[in-house]
């Protein structure tokens, strides 16, 4: 079973600082990777999506990916309150027909 | 622009009856994908869809549960005679076509399906 981890959380950084998320994949064979922000209650909104290795800068996000360690992260600068949220991550599958999705980290920016 | 449309947006059934699901993709998309959300659960895909053509059912369960993509009008999720471990959020998410894997993927509002 190919799957996506991801530390649950909670994540608390102060207003203004950098917050740092995780996410390991088991499949090597996984070519593209994303980010995904879920409020709560809401639905999943794309933030960030990588297929090279190394960084993908967009405004405040940075993405990395590294392949050889299956490991992909995101980056938030200058944190606001307004990215308190679940950040999921989630992998393509290898035969390009799916999202496999981790659990999710609540990321809480305190004011 | 519209974004990907789903509805309805919650939907109450009793034991043994039918619910049905719909969702729109985006203007200029072609592939259609429906996930399952369970409370404190992470997203679970169900299926892949392009028009007339079921790609990847994999993450569908094997009974009660159907999906469609029509040449004409929208994805239809069907499930029969639901049970109260089918209360979950559907969501319907639609991508660009591409030459190859996956492209990024556009979620609807979803459906928050309640079984009594």
């Amino acid at each position: 079973q190919k799957e996506v981890e991801q530390n649950s959380g909670p994540l608390s950084v102060p207003e203004g600082a950098i917050a740092s998320l995780n996410c390991t994949y088991s499949d090597r064979g996984s070519q593209s990777f994303f980010w995904y922000r879920q409020y709560s209650g809401k639905s999943p909104e794309l933030i960030m999506f990588i297929y090279s290795n190394g960084d993908k800068e967009d405004g405040r996000f940075t993405a990395q990916l590294n392949k050889a360690s299956q490991y992909v992260s995101l980056l938030i600068r200058d944190s606001q309150p307004s990215d308190s949220a679940t950040y999921l991550c989630a992998v393509g599958n290898q035969a390009g027909t799916a999202l496999i999705f981790g659990k999710g980290t609540t990321l809480s920016v305190s004011s | 622009n519209a974004g990907v449309m789903q509805n309805p947006r919650h939907l109450v059934r009793r034991r043994g009856q039918e619910a049905r699901l719909r969702c729109s993709p985006m203007k200029g998309h072609s592939h259609v994908y429906w996930y399952r959300q369970l409370p404190e659960e992470g997203l679970k895909f169900m299926v892949y869809l392009q028009k007339e053509n079921i790609i990847d059912e994999s993450g569908m369960p094997k009974e009660r549960f159907s999906a469609e993509f029509p040449k004409e009008g929208p994805s239809i999720l069907r499930i029969q005679q639901v049970v109260r471990g089918d209360s979950a959020a559907y969501f319907c998410a639609s991508s660009p076509p591409g030459a190859g894997g996956i492209n990024e993927q556009f979620f609807g509002p979803g459906t928050r399906l309640t079984v009594l």
